[in-house]
């Protein structure tokens, strides 16, 4: 069964600096993984998706990385802003369990002025 | 360009009462997948609907049903309701079904249900 871990929970940070989130997953027989925001009591907004041939993909100051063997993906956001503050959240699909995504459970992330 | 649409936005129901919570796909998107995300925990999978049919379903009673319509829409339908199903219920769209269709999965603003 495949299991999705987000370490830290929760992270505070000063605006500026560098941060880096991390995601584990327990079966490397993934498919692609998705990286999303959520503001509090809101939706989710894709941030960046990974195929899992893939290694990085970035979107202006977001890189995420994917190392399927290890069973590990990073989030890095360079020079943060207090408008960054959100949880994060990572997800992977399953090749052989159709659709549905298997969510981590977030680190909230407070990027302070 | 709508993105995914749900409605109600939010919803206050007593506990034994049934609920039926609407979304609308992203504009072109023919897949539906709904979530539920408790507070403070990642979103956990209810099902997906793909050509008006169940195609996969999380660990989730049969309390909960669903329905798509021939328009892409959807419908997360709830019976009995109990205190613990008190969450976000979040609404999912993607293109196609099957490995060539494993693209990247959008989601509405969420519906929010309490149950009293």
């Amino acid at each position: 069964k495949q299991e999705v871990t987000q370490i830290p929970a929760a992270l505070s940070v000063p605006e500026g600096e560098n941060l880096v989130l991390n995601c584990s997953f327990t079966d490397s027989a993934i498919y692609n993984l998705q990286w999303f925001r959520q503001d509090p009591g809101k939706g989710l907004t894709s941030l960046l998706l990974i195929q899992s041939s893939q290694r990085e993909q970035t979107s202006g100051r977001l890189n995420a990385s994917l190392d399927k063997s290890s069973g590990r993906s990073t989030l890095y956001i360079a020079a943060s802003q207090p408008g960054d503050s959100a949880t994060y959240l990572c997800a992977v699909r399953m090749g052989n369990q159709g659709g549905k995504l298997i969510f981590g459970q977030g680190t909230e992330l407070s990027v302070k002025p | 360009d709508a993105g995914v649409t749900q409605s109600p936005t939010h919803l206050i129901k007593t506990r034994g009462q049934q609920v039926t919570l609407r979304c609308s796909p992203k504009s072109g998107h023919d897949t539906v997948s709904w979530y539920q995300q408790a507070l403070g925990q990642g979103p956990q999978f209810i099902f997906q609907y793909y050509e008006e049919e169940e195609r996969q379903r999380g660990n989730f009673p049969d309390r909960f049903s669903g329905h798509q319509f021939p328009n892409y829409s959807s419908e997360l339908n709830v019976n009995a309701l109990l205190l613990g199903d008190s969450a976000l219920y979040l609404c999912a769209s993607s293109f196609g079904w099957g490995l060539a269709g494993y693209n990247e999965q959008f989601f509405g603003p969420g519906t929010r249900l309490t149950v009293l």
